[in-house]
């Protein structure tokens, strides 16, 4: 089953206390990103990659780094997690952006909660 | 960078059909005009993409006029299950360094 994979789906950890979020698709797509999602504010995008080793800031970078060693996997990495970073994580992947083409599957969420 | 501007609410009755309007007055040429749907606790679900006239799908319809300033997605004869909300997404995957920006998004309450 086509799909994007994130874990752990829920995560409550203590201020500096690095963390890990993986994120897995197996549809072979180019293009993978980072959402948060904070009520009111709806859905900002953190980092995104156009393919293995190409990275770049979206809107809301700050605090948070991240990798594409592969083409499947697209790991978000806290190094020191603080409060303000408590919220609901989307991970999503496209096909191609050779063609303009948005569609993004989305996975299920992360919702992290840093105490 | 293209910001987009939405209704924070929409009220509606199952059968009927509900047109949801997203500006988007700095659309660069490239771009291209996507709507997602999102459950509570869900990640957001493609719906429909265009970029310029009418888009029609199994789903819903995308109207975009000739200056593609704005956008207006249509679904038809709702249902109780259709109540979520709905986002509009303005960019080009293809440019590097591109940022892709959701809009505030719509919630759209069917009613029985």
């Amino acid at each position: 089953e086509a799909q994007v994979t994130q874990n752990p789906r829920y995560l409550i950890t203590v201020t500096g206390k690095k963390l890990t979020v993986t994120c897995s698709q197996n549809m072979n797509h180019e293009y993978m990103s980072w959402y948060r999602q904070d009520p009111g504010l709806g859905l900002r995008q953190i980092y995104y990659s156009m393919n293995v080793e190409v990275t770049d800031k979206g809107d809301v970078p700050e605090g948070y780094k991240v990798s594409r060693k592969e083409k499947r996997n697209f790991p978000l990495i806290l190094e020191s997690p603080s409060p303000n970073q408590t919220s609901l994580y989307f991970c999503a992947s496209t096909l191609s952006p050779g063609t303009g083409y948005n569609e993004q599957f989305f996975g299920p969420g992360t919702r992290l909660t840093v105490l | 960078l293209a910001k987009t501007t939405q209704p924070i609410s929409m009220d509606s009755y199952e059968g009927q059909e509900v047109n949801i309007t997203c500006s988007h007055n700095n659309i660069a040429t490239n771009d291209y005009i996507t709507w997602y749907q999102q459950f509570p606790s869900q990640g957001p679900r493609f719906i429909i993409q265009g970029y310029k006239t009418k888009v029609t799908n199994e789903v819903a319809s995308l109207f975009i006029p000739a200056d593609r300033k704005s956008s207006t997605l249509s679904l038809p004869r709702v249902s109780l299950s259709d109540t979520a909300v709905y986002y509009c997404l303005v960019g080009d995957m293809r440019a590097a360094g591109n940022k892709l920006t959701f809009g505030g998004g719509t919630r759209v309450l069917v009613k029985p």
